[in-house]
């Protein structure tokens, strides 16, 4: 049973188009993650989510907007997409917050063309 | 504010010799720090963690790392390089108390020649 799972693995589409990436962890975990992994390999937070709730959010585009409809749950959606925007998107989560253990997905690989 | 910095973006060792990946952290509180790897095409996974308590920590797969709090260090080593340890290495650091962010370093890239 995968830990934390994201959908789609890989996602090719139009500059201008809007798209989502869904997050799923079964680990009973109260805090989850988006993060932006560019071409140099450099990890960056976007957002994080305790128990539903927007606890920290990064200086990301407003196009950006995360959402979590319960706890196991933290979806991405992404409006009018730019080339900047390719890059590969890790969901994690963590039992309780930034000091605990992350667990990451297998990550979106999401291409704007 | 925290800071992480890895001296070497890729680091290339035979095998059987000895692995060592540097990473130095600034914070303004005490630290919680991490180390992860990442294979290809993977998410990043825990090899170890530093907390509180004894500065020497192991990990999975051999690997282990010293707190320096003197130096702000937590440098990552492996006696005996394996083919399979060829991936990327990720230090990370987090403040404790409240809804601390997770800071990651730049990556490590860790070759291991035959």
């Amino acid at each position: 049973d995968t830990a934390v799972s994201q959908t789609p693995k890989y996602l090719v589409t139009q500059m201008g188009n809007d798209k989502s990436i869904k997050c799923e962890q079964n680990l009973g975990h109260d805090t989850m993650y988006w993060y932006k992994q560019d071409s140099k390999k450099f990890l960056k937070i976007m957002f994080s989510y305790n128990n539903k709730e927007l606890i920290i959010n990064e200086t990301v585009p407003n196009r950006f907007s995360p959402k979590s409809p319960d706890k196991a749950h933290l979806n991405l959606h992404i409006n009018s997409l730019e080339l900047g925007d390719s890059a590969v998107y890790f969901c994690a989560s963590s039992p309780r917050g930034a000091t605990d253990t992350q667990y990451f997905g297998p990550g979106t690989r999401l291409t704007v063309l | 504010a925290q800071s992480v910095t890895q001296l070497g973006s890729h680091v290339s060792v035979s095998e059987g010799a000895l692995v060592l990946l540097r990473c130095n952290y600034s914070s303004s509180v005490p630290p919680y720090l991490f180390w992860y790897v990442q294979y290809p095409n993977q998410g990043l996974q825990l090899l170890l963690k530093y907390t509180t308590g004894a500065t020497l920590v192991k990990g999975i797969n051999g690997f282990e790392a010293e707190f320096k709090k003197s130096e702000t260090s937590f440098h990552l080593t492996k006696p005996s390089a394996h083919m399979s340890d060829a991936a990327e290495y990720f230090c990370a650091v987090s403040g404790s108390g409240g809804y601390q962010k997770v800071t990651f370093g730049t990556g490590t890239k860790l070759q291991v020649i035959p």
